[in-house]
């Protein structure tokens, strides 16, 4: 069974602190997702990465996909109350684009 | 209006009863999917469906069956629901490519309480 393990599962920071969020698995993925979920509505794609090593920025938001694309992990600057919301990984396994498996979600407060 | 369109949004209902839950999309994606998301278990897949014959079992498909009657529809049956069903239900759609990096579109959510 392939698995997707998020760390932590709760985050309670102050807003202006840095925060990183971890997405791990033994598995290799042809891509991986981030997700926000807010309270009351479904998850909505943050972004995509494909190639091993690969780093994106969203605003204060900073993405990467490790070079064996085995892992991810999500870095937030400076967070602000609007960040808070439960975040997402899921991951297309190589060689089978039919489904994606997900991480459990870190749930994250920011306290002005 | 929204592009992946649940109803209920909320339902509550007793034991043994048969219920029904609606997805319907205007993003003319092939692919629909059913998950149910419960706290500290995540999102887990029920069923999908890539094209109007095409219909699979997910990781949890026990207690539930689908239909999917047109390519804009996806509906989620319980046939005698059980308070271990009691959840977070989402519908979501995705593009059809080969590429496994297309994301997945998702609904508002359907909270269903079983009694």
């Amino acid at each position: 069974t392939q698995l997707l393990e998020q760390s932590p599962q709760f985050l309670s920071i102050q807003e202006g602190e840095n925060l990183t969020v971890y997405c791990n698995s033994s598995s290799v993925f042809s891509s991986l997702q981030w997700y926000r979920q807010e309270p009351g509505e479904g998850p909505v794609l943050l972004v995509t990465v494909v190639t091993g090593g690969e780093v994106k920025k969203l605003k204060r938001l900073t993405f990467q996909f490790g070079d064996a694309r085995k892992d991810s992990s999500l870095h937030i600057t400076a967070a602000q109350p609007g960040d808070t919301g439960l975040y997402l990984c899921a991951g297309a396994p190589a060689g089978n684009n039919r489904k994606l498996i997900w991480g459990l979600g870190t749930s994250l407060a920011v306290n002005p | 209006d929204a592009d992946v369109t649940q109803t209920p949004r909320n339902r509550i209902t007793k034991t043994g009863k048969r219920i029904m839950l609606e997805c319907s999309q205007t993003k003319g994606h092939d692919r629909m999917y059913w998950y149910r998301q419960d706290p500290g278990l995540g999102l887990r897949l029920i069923y999908y469906s890539f094209d109007v014959k095409d219909i699979n079992k997910g990781e949890i498909s026990d207690g539930y069956s689908v239909s999917r009657q047109a390519q804009a529809k996806f509906s989620l049956s319980l046939e005698s629901a059980i308070p271990n069903q009691t959840a977070l239900y989402f519908c979501a759609t995705s593009e059809s490519t080969g590429a496994s990096n297309q994301p997945q579109h998702f609904g508002d959510g359907t909270r269903l309480s079983i009694l």
